[in-house]
């Protein structure tokens, strides 16, 4: 079965430290794969998709298709990095948004 | 270009009650979506729609119908609430896929008694 695994519930880190949201998924095939994001009273909204390979706000992921998984890193946290994290792919036999259940990150000053 | 609206933001329904949660969007996409949000299990698909008149079932379509009528509006009915749908409710456009960049609306905070 298709599925997103985000391990941690929550993550909570210092200011300055480094970040890793961990992601793991079972796909078979080559898959399709976004972290998206929820700051505290404000819609969930994309972060980055791995295709785009991009970094967004000093975040990067890197697929890893050996290891399935498609962590989130940042180098040094800032306390406006606290939010929800969803990892996310496409898959289902419609190609729809399959989302893992999150991680909240906390940055403490 | 007000992007993704929902309303309402909050309701409180009673067992049994039904009752339509709106979402518009302006973008001119085709493709719609619901999820709802629930502590400990991340977003959930309910349903979805790839353009006006084309409706399909997500992961949890049991107890709400949907309709898309217009490209602009995607509501979502409950059709008799149960507590087990008390829920944050989430509804999403994208230009053409589910692979294009997913927007959301803001939520409706839904409690059932």
């Amino acid at each position: 079965a298709q599925r997103v695994t985000q391990p941690e519930k929550l993550l909570s880190v210092f200011k300055g430290a480094p970040v890793e949201l961990k992601c793991n998924y079972s796909y078979s095939g080559s898959p399709e794969l976004f972290w998206y994001v929820q700051y505290s009273r404000q819609r969930l909204q994309l972060l980055l998709r791995h295709i785009s390979r991009e970094s967004i706000k000093g975040f990067t992921a890197d697929l890893n298709k050996g290891e399935t998984s498609f962590h989130l890193k940042k180098p040094f946290a800032q306390e406006e990095d606290s939010a929800m994290y969803y990892c996310a792919l496409i898959g289902g036999s419609q190609g729809n948004l399959i989302f893992g259940k999150g991680t909240k990150l906390s940055v403490k000053p | 270009n007000a992007g993704v609206t929902q309303t309402p933001k909050f309701q409180v329904l009673k067992t049994g009650q039904s009752m339509t949660l709106q979402c518009a969007q302006d973008m001119n996409h085709e493709y719609m979506s619901w999820y709802r949000q629930d502590p400990g299990m991340g977003l959930r698909l309910i349903h979805y729609s790839v353009g006006a008149g084309i409706t399909d079932q997500g992961e949890v379509p049991n107890g709400y119908n949907v309709s898309r009528s217009t490209t602009e509006d995607f509501p979502l009915r409950l059709l008799s609430a149960a507590p087990s749908q008390t829920s944050v409710y989430f509804c999403a456009s994208s230009q053409r896929l589910s692979t294009d960049t997913q927007y959301f609306g803001p939520g409706t905070r839904l409690t059932v008694l």
